[in-house]
């Protein structure tokens, strides 16, 4: 079963507006990890948050994780055209190995 | 960041052939990992493999439809068996240590 549940499902915005996404998880994780995916293409890795972080900044990311909620969210600021793509929230939980559980994911779109 | 790359990028089969998609990457790793990705769905892992031992399934996947080699520390391949229309998925694999895909095999089964 899926572990992160993403929301909204889709985000449809204007370019430069911000976009945030939420992530919700269900068990204790080791760290959280954010990935890009443009059109049924492979994923591309965006950042990873560990658990004892609370705030991670990348470019115009920035990735917020609170253990408590067992949520995080994705911000991404000034968005642009080509920001439109599908965002999975994933964790690494502890089974001894890391393997990732994928959340179902935001479509956003950022229009012109 | 690590280069990952998988052959083929699509492919066309039809029901019940098979096919075999490798992946390499670019520095050795215990622990690869080969994912599904159903049409607009998220991604399933399927299983993690080791080298030097079989790989180790996650529930509803079974090494007869979906047998894994795992032969050096850069190599992996997952061969999907007597397909179906159901198979047709984008099939991803990935590596250990922040987990960088592969850009992924889109196959469309017939």
């Amino acid at each position: 079963s899926q572990q992160g549940e993403e929301d909204p499902q889709a985000l449809s915005i204007q370019e430069g507006e911000n976009a945030t996404m939420n992530c919700s998880y269900k068990t204790s994780i080791n760290n959280l990890q954010w990935y890009r995916q443009n059109s049924g293409r492979g994923l591309v890795h965006l950042i990873l948050i560990r658990s004892n972080e609370r705030e991670k900044h990348s470019g115009r990311l920035r990735v917020t994780l609170d253990t408590s909620k067992k949520s995080s969210s994705l911000l991404i600021t000034a968005s642009r055209a080509a920001d439109t793509a599908s965002y999975f929230c994933a964790t690494d939980v502890f089974s001894g190995y890391s393997t990732l559980t994928f959340g179902k994911g935001t479509m956003l779109l950022v229009s012109p | 960041s690590a280069v990952i790359s998988q052959k083929p990028s699509r492919d066309i089969c039809q029901r019940g052939t098979s096919l075999t998609i490798q992946c390499q990457v670019d520095s050795q790793v215990t622990m690869m990992f080969w994912y599904r990705q159903q049409p607009g769905q998220s991604l399933t892992l399927i299983a993690t493999a080791n080298q030097g031992s079989e790989a180790t399934y996650e529930s509803g996947f079974v090494i007869d439809k979906f047998p894994i080699s795992r032969p050096n520390l850069t190599f992996s391949t997952l061969t999907v068996s007597n397909m179906s229309p159901e198979d047709s998925s984008i099939y991803l694999c990935s590596r250990e240590y922040e987990q960088f895909f592969g850009p992924g095999t889109r196959l469309t089964v017939l």
